[in-house]
């Protein structure tokens, strides 16, 4: 079993709709939680970040942590066009910018 | 700021040689980690070097192997190349890893194993 398990998909949902996209972990140990965004050919961005339980919202995206049932969340409102990328969860036991753990990555389209 | 700069961008190499990939770190970054992203996976940690030294590493082979320069950019090497071996391969760089820092992530480079 992976520490880290994400829906694949691909997700495809029309200009507007809010999408949800989730990760389930294994480790309880992790503490630090983020999500990237890859666009094809690019490496990784970092979207939202998470220390321990807990919402955070930035513009169009929230992050939702449940360390008591092992899910993290991230929520896009007003979907665009632009989103349209792979999401990629990450979690680490020690700071965010040591080992990180990856989801598979959820491929997103949004159609106009 | 240049951020993250890899090189090369692509590469492709025979099953059995050897490649050196290059990282250079973000401006005023002195660790960094290696990752390898097979097509359609999430990266996997390779390992991260801080003060020229190889800090952590993840479930790879010694045939990986990695070097850091005191400007703080970084080899990435692998023997005996296997098919298998062929993904994207990222460097990200950060601070210290005592501090809890974003990571900012490279365009990688993609190889290529024939």
């Amino acid at each position: 079993q992976k520490e880290v398990e994400q829906d694949p998909g691909p997700l495809s949902v029309p200009e507007g709709a809010i999408v949800s996209l989730n990760c389930t972990y294994s480790n309880s140990a992790f503490q630090y939680f983020m999500w990237y965004r890859q666009y094809s050919r690019k490496g990784p961005e970092l979207l939202m970040y998470t220390y321990s339980s807990g919402n955070k919202e930035d513009g169009r995206f929230t992050a939702q942590v449940d360390k008591s049932s092992k899910y993290i969340s991230l929520f896009i409102r007003d979907s665009q066009p632009s989103d349209s990328a792979t999401y990629l969860c990450a979690m680490s036991p020690y700071n965010q910018g040591g080992k990180l753990i990856f989801g598979q990555g959820t491929e997103l389209s949004v159609k106009p | 700021d240049a951020g993250v700069t890899q090189s090369p961008t692509h590469l492709i190499k025979t099953r059995g040689q050897q490649v050196t990939l290059r990282c250079s770190p973000k401006s005023g970054h002195d660790t960094v980690s290696w990752y390898q992203q097979a097509l359609g996976q999430g990266p996997q940690f390779i390992f991260q070097y801080y003060e020229e030294e190889e800090r952590q590493r993840g479930n790879f082979p010694d045939r990986f192997s990695g070097h850091q320069f005191p400007n703080y950019s970084s080899e990435l090497n692998v023997n005996a190349l296997l098919l298998g071996d062929s993904a994207l391969y990222l460097c990200a760089s950060s601070l210290n890893p005592g501090l809890n820092t974003e990571a900012f992530f490279g365009q990688g480079t993609r190889l290529t194993v024939v």
